[in-house]
């Protein structure tokens, strides 16, 4: 298994419609996740973080299922804005290290009209 | 408040060229990192410092070379450019590693080596 795998779609999805994605990564031991934004030829941009117990920042709910050793971002209500590409990032330590992030190659998402 | 501030934003070399990537923050981080983005796939670390006179490599650091003497300035060298160079190089900060390691990047240097 890849250390961090995503569906890189694209996800085409109506206006106002509920998407979901899915994140899985191959270290039992990561200790931290991440869903970051990345719009065509810019930087990415934390979205969230991803925190054990589920999360949610107005309509977007991340998931953590350790067992299974996979991440989920829900967008719901979804606008035109939206449409970007989800980079699942994890991160292997849970000490000081700095080197632990390991970025997806992301998921592409197009909100259409 | 300017954040991460790469230069410059685009640049062409030819093949045995060099150049360097500046990178600043003003946010007082002392972890920063530079990663390359190629065409449909994930960041990768080159490089990453946890302070001034401290760095260390990446997943891919051959070709390159880092400096840090300052808190805010991290640039990246490119000695002897190669085709397989070209690519987009994100420069990014943090406050902090281990599990609050949310990085703030700059905008980037679109790369290209012919």
């Amino acid at each position: 298994r890849k250390e961090v795998e995503q569906d890189p779609g694209p996800f085409n999805v109506p206006e106002g419609a509920t998407v979901a994605f899915n994140c899985t990564y191959s270290n039992s031991a990561s200790q931290s996740f991440f869903w970051y934004r990345q719009d065509c030829r810019k930087e990415p941009k934390l979205l969230m973080s991803v925190y054990s117990s589920g999360n949610e920042d107005g309509r977007f709910t991340a998931q953590l299922n350790r067992a299974s050793q996979y991440i989920s971002l829900l967008i719901r209500d979804s606008k035109l804005s939206d449409s970007a590409t989800y980079l699942c990032v994890v991160n292997r330590y849970s000490g000081g290290g700095a080197d632990g992030l390991t970025f997806g190659k992301g998921t592409h998402l197009i909100i259409q009209p | 408040n300017a954040g991460v501030t790469q230069t410059p934003k685009f640049r062409i070399l030819k093949i045995g060229q060099s150049m360097t990537l500046q990178c600043t923050q003003d946010m007082n981080h002392n972890y920063m990192y530079w990663y390359r983005q190629d065409p449909g796939m994930g960041l990768k670390l080159i490089y990453y410092s946890v302070g001034a006179g401290i760095t260390d490599k990446g997943e891919v650091p051959n070709g390159y070379n880092v400096s840090r003497s300052t808190t805010e300035d991290f640039p990246l060298r490119l000695e002897l450019a190669a085709p397989s160079q070209t690519s987009v190089y994100f420069c990014a900060s943090s406050y902090s590693g281990g599990t609050k390691n949310i990085q703030y990047f700059g905008a980037g240097t679109r790369l290209s080596v012919l």
